[in-house]
């Protein structure tokens, strides 16, 4: 079935420092594939998606590449700041028509100044 | 505020009773998702309705849960003779569409629930 693999955390940085969080896939069909947020005390937020192979998704400085061939779907950041400190889950959507989302366990990032 | 909206946000309950819990949509989302999240893990999909009908249910939804969303508007999801592993944080989403097109999934702040 389908499944969601992140790498453990936490991650723990330094303010500037380069962020990589690592998500590779199990799918059957054609997954959309996103990363969302959850800030201390707030409810999960989406923070970037991709809907087809070689997308490229970003937003607030973050990136994230839909890579097929390695099934991976890899969080970056070029400069965390100490605001970034949150979990982080990989997630996709099925191409069913329900789209439920298959999140993986999520990776906690601290980042220190 | 126009955001997804949980009620309660913390639930205490004894061992064997029951408990409801209500999710208030965005207005114009017509999908409705629960989700079960334990410390330490992602959420796992519950249940899914387009309007008012539930089109699909998982596995990890016994037949202690039931969860209802009459009138295509709010939902409620009931667990009868609430046991210790269902301690986790129940959180609601809704969409507009696809997410795989051009929409989003908004998830509510979740209900925290603690079996005792």
């Amino acid at each position: 079935g389908n499944s969601v693999t992140q790498m453990e955390g936490p991650v723990t940085l330094s303010e500037e420092a380069f962020l990589t969080i690592n998500c590779t896939y199990t799918a059957t069909g054609y997954p959309s594939l996103f990363w969302y947020v959850q800030y201390p005390g707030e409810g999960l937020q989406l923070l970037l998606k991709a809907t087809k192979a070689d997308d490229k998704g970003s937003n607030k400085g973050f990136e994230a590449t839909y890579r097929k061939e390695t099934t991976s779907f890899h969080l970056e950041k070029g400069s965390v700041q100490v605001s970034d400190s949150a979990v982080y889950f990989c997630a996709l959507s099925s191409s069913s028509n329900t789209d439920k989302l298959i999140f993986g366990t999520g990776t906690r990032l601290q980042v220190f100044p | 505020d126009t955001g997804v909206s949980q009620d309660p946000r913390h639930k205490i309950t004894k061992r064997g009773q029951n408990v409801t819990f209500r999710c208030d949509p965005i207005s114009e989302h017509n999908r409705l998702y629960w989700y079960r999240q334990t410390l330490g893990q992602g959420p796992e999909f519950l249940t899914y309705f387009q309007n008012e009908a539930q089109l699909e249910k998982s596995r990890l939804l016994s037949d202690r849960f039931s969860a209802e969303r009459p009138k295509g508007s709010f939902s409620t999801l009931e667990i009868q003779r609430t046991e210790q592993g269902d301690s986790a944080m129940y959180l609601c989403a809704s969409s507009v569409g696809r997410t795989a097109m051009n929409t989003e999934a908004f998830f509510g702040q979740g209900t925290r629930l603690t079996v005792v």
